[in-house]
């Protein structure tokens, strides 16, 4: 199988500082990485897509500097949301996917964040 | 870039009774339309996808259909049992390497 983790499962931090989220790919390396974004009731939305060893690219309408991005191997890649804020709380999930032909996403199990 | 749109988006199905799931796609290039599944609190898990060179694949009590044709799929699920209760997405590819657009989603409800 293909199997992703992400940790933390669950954070919960002050408004203003800064939350970091790792997704890893522990069977296989993965090529390419996405974060999405998830609002209760809704489908996911893409953030961003990392590669290793070069800079993400992200969605419209998504602050690069405010969600930081470092993908520094084939089986890591770090979100970090930076200063905080309650609006920022949300379900983060990260993707992998393995060089194929094909666009197979193999899932983490997605990060609560909340921001009191 | 791609659309992706998703119908219905809630449906409660009688345990033992089929459920089936339609998606429509914008893009006739798309070759590829995945399934996921996600539980709530989780992430989404890919249980069926298919290749545009197939029209229909089956795996157990799960089938997809593609009409290339009309731009459209579905997921067909036969003899619905309460853990089949959750959110369904469908997805085509949207443009960029690997990249996919995701539909809305349908929340299945299985009643026993």
């Amino acid at each position: 199988g293909a199997v992703v983790s992400q940790h933390p499962s669950r954070v919960i931090c002050k408004s203003g500082t800064s939350v970091k989220i790792e997704c890893r790919s522990l069977d296989f390396q993965a090529t390419t990485m996405f974060w999405y974004r998830q609002f209760p009731k809704k489908s996911l939305m893409l953030m961003a897509t990392s590669n290793e060893g070069s800079k993400a690219t992200y969605e419209q309408g998504v602050e690069k500097d405010k969600f930081l991005i470092n993908h520094a191997s084939l089986t890591l890649s770090t979100l970090t949301v930076t200063s905080a804020h309650p609006e920022d709380s949300s379900f983060y999930i990260c993707s992998a996917t393995r060089e194929t032909l094909h666009n197979e996403q193999f899932f983490g199990p997605g990060t609560r964040l909340t921001v009191l | 870039g791609e659309n992706v749109e998703q119908h219905p988006s809630t449906l409660s199905v009688q345990e033992g009774d089929s459920a089936v799931i339609k998606c429509t796609y914008s893009d006739s290039a798309s070759n590829y339309f995945p399934w996921y599944k996600q539980e709530l609190g989780k992430g989404p898990q890919l249980i069926i996808d298919i290749r545009s060179n197939v029209g229909e694949k089956k795996d157990q009590r799960i089938a997809v259909t593609l009409n290339k044709t009309a731009k459209h799929f579905s997921l067909h699920i036969t003899e619905t049992q309460p853990e089949d209760s959750a959110v369904y997405f469908c997805a085509a590819p949207s443009g960029g390497y690997q990249k996919v657009t995701f539909g809305t989603g349908t929340k299945l409800q299985v009643i026993p």
